[in-house]
C-alpha cells in the first residue's frame, strides 16, 4: 500500500530536550515537506526537499532542522524544543507527474 | 505573496442538498489545484485534482476552474453528515520561468457542517 508513515504519532516532552520525529514514503517520491498545523493558522510549511541532499526553507524553519541522507526518509529534528513548538506536524510528499500530496498521519507534539 | 483565500465558513448545509465551496488564488502561473478533506485532528484528504478549465466529475464531487478568474471551487452533490469536514484549496506555484514546481500554496479551508 502506498503510504506516508510517521513516528511518533503522539509524544509529549519537555523543554529542550531534543526529539526526532520520523517520516518514511514508499512512493519513490522525490519532494518531500514538513508543515505544522495550528488552531486557525492552517498549514504552514518548516522544510521542504526536491531531492536526496536537497533541502530548503519553508515558512517557519526557526527551531526545526531536517535532513534527507534517503529517498525514502525525511526526519524532523528538534534540537532544543520549547511550548511553541507544541503542534500538530505533518509530513507529506508529493507525486512528479501530478504535483499531488500526500500526507503521514500526523504527529500531536506536546512541549511542556 | 502569492495567496489562497477561502471563506472560512462554518457553511451549513441540509443533509441531501449540494455543498459549494469556493476558492480564489493570486498566482496566474498556477497550473495545478487541489481540493483537500481534513477531519479534526486527522491529516489532509486529497479528493479532487484539476489541471484545466472546466469541470472534473468524481462521484459526488465535482471540482470546477476558471483560470481567468483565478478561481476553483467544489460541489458536493447528496450532502451526508460524513462530509462534515474542513476542505483545503492548494494550489501549485509556478517557478520565474512559467512552470509548475511542487510548492503549494494552502488556503486556510473552509468548515462544512451537514445537518441531518
Amino acid at each position: 500500500e502506498a503510504q506516508v508513515t510517521q513516528n511518533p504519532r503522539y509524544l509529549i516532552t519537555v523543554t529542550g530536550k531534543k526529539l526526532t520525529v520520523t517520516c518514511s514514503q514508499n512512493m519513490n517520491h522525490e519532494y518531500m515537506s514538513w508543515y505544522r498545523q495550528d488552531p486557525g493558522l492552517g498549514l504552514r510549511q518548516i522544510y521542504y526537499s526536491m531531492n536526496v541532499e536537497v533541502t530548503d526553507k519553508g515558512d517557519v524553519p526557526e527551531g526545526y532542522k531536517v535532513s534527507r541522507k534517503e529517498k525514502r526518509n525525511f526526519p524532523l529534528i528538534l534540537e532544543s524544543p520549547s511550548p511553541n513548538q507544541t503542534s500538530l506536524y505533518f509530513c507529506a510528499s508529493s507525486s512528479p507527474r501530478t504535483y499531488e500530496q500526500y500526507f503521514g498521519p500526523g504527529t500531536r507534539l506536546t512541549v511542556t | 505573496q502569492k495567496e489562497v483565500e477561502q471563506n472560512s465558513g462554518p457553511l451549513s448545509v441540509p443533509e441531501g442538498a449540494i455543498a459549494s465551496l469556493n476558492c480564489t488564488y493570486s498566482d496566474r502561473g498556477s497550473q495545478s489545484f487541489f481540493w483537500y478533506r481534513q477531519y479534526s485532528g486527522k491529516s489532509p484528504e486529497l479528493i479532487m485534482s484539476i489541471y484545466s478549465n472546466g469541470d472534473k466529475e468524481d462521484g459526488r464531487f465535482t471540482a470546477q476552474l476558471n483560470k481567468a478568474s483565478q478561481y476553483v471551487s467544489l460541489l458536493i452533490r447528496d450532502s451526508q453528515p460524513s462530509d462534515s469536514a474542513t476542505y483545503l484549496c492548494a494550489v501549485n506555484e509556478a517557478n520565474p520561468w512559467g512552470n509548475s514546481n511542487y510548492q503549494l500554496i494552502w488556503g486556510a479551508g473552509t468548515k462544512l457542517i451537514i445537518k441531518p
